[in-house]
């Protein structure tokens, strides 16, 4: 069984809809939670960064955190075309190796 | 402008063939690190650098090396290359600065993608 478990899509919606992207994962050590866009051809970029549980809310974007069910998600609210990209969940413990444990990312595409 | 550069971003060579993938950060980062992603597996730790001349294992080590001989560079050399390592390889830098565990938050670079014959 992976330690992050991430469903690959493809997700497909029309502009302006809600976006939910999770991941679960089986290591409780994890402290910090993240999520990375990849567009197409090019390397992961931060989208947003969580420590522990909670809600994190920046712009369209929503991250939460749920770690007695060892959950997590991301929200995109008025999704545009411009979302379209891969969307990768990435989870650490705090040690000095900082190894991220990546899921195997979900391709969105958002239709104009 | 601050960024991971990797050359080259694509490579077809064979099996034996030694190669290098350099990667170079303009950030002043301590921290730097090559990943490897490969479809359904995600990315999958090779090696890291805490600093110079400081290196160790990741999740993946088998078939590479490092070096650190400079801040900024941080190259993965594969000296006999095989088919199982053709795959899109990432190098990623950090700062060592502690921000409520904000230095976990990785920079990317653009990618290299290896295919091995």
């Amino acid at each position: 069984q992976k330690e992050v478990e991430q469903d690959p899509g493809p997700l497909s919606v029309p502009e302006g809809a809600i976006v939910s992207l999770n991941c679960t994962y089986s290591n409780s050590a994890f402290q910090y939670f993240m999520w990375y866009r990849q567009y197409s051809r090019k390397g992961p970029e931060l989208l947003m960064y969580t420590y522990s549980s909670g809600n994190k809310e920046d712009g369209r974007f929503t991250a939460q955190v749920d770690k007695s069910s060892k959950y997590i998600s991301l929200f995109i609210r008025d999704s545009q075309p411009s979302d379209s990209a891969t969307y990768l969940c990435a989870m650490s413990v705090y040690t000095g190796r900082r190894a991220l444990t990546f899921g195997s990312g979900t391709r969105l595409q958002v239709q104009p | 402008e601050a960024q991971v550069t990797q050359n080259p971003r694509y490579l077809i060579t064979v099996t034996g063939k030694k190669l290098t993938v350099t990667c170079s950060q303009n950030m002043n980062h301590e921290y730097m690190s090559w990943y490897r992603q490969d479809p359904g597996l995600g990315l999958r730790q090779i090696y890291y650098s805490m600093n110079v001349e400081v290196t160790d294992k990741g999740d993946v080590p088998e078939g590479y090396k490092v070096s650190r001989k400079e801040k900024r560079n941080f190259p993965l050399i594969l000296e006999s290359p095989s088919p199982n390592q053709t795959s899109l390889y990432f190098c990623a830098s950090s700062s060592s600065v502690l921000v409520q565990g904000r230095n976990h938050e990785q920079f990317f670079g653009p990618g290299t993608r290896l295919t091995v014959l």
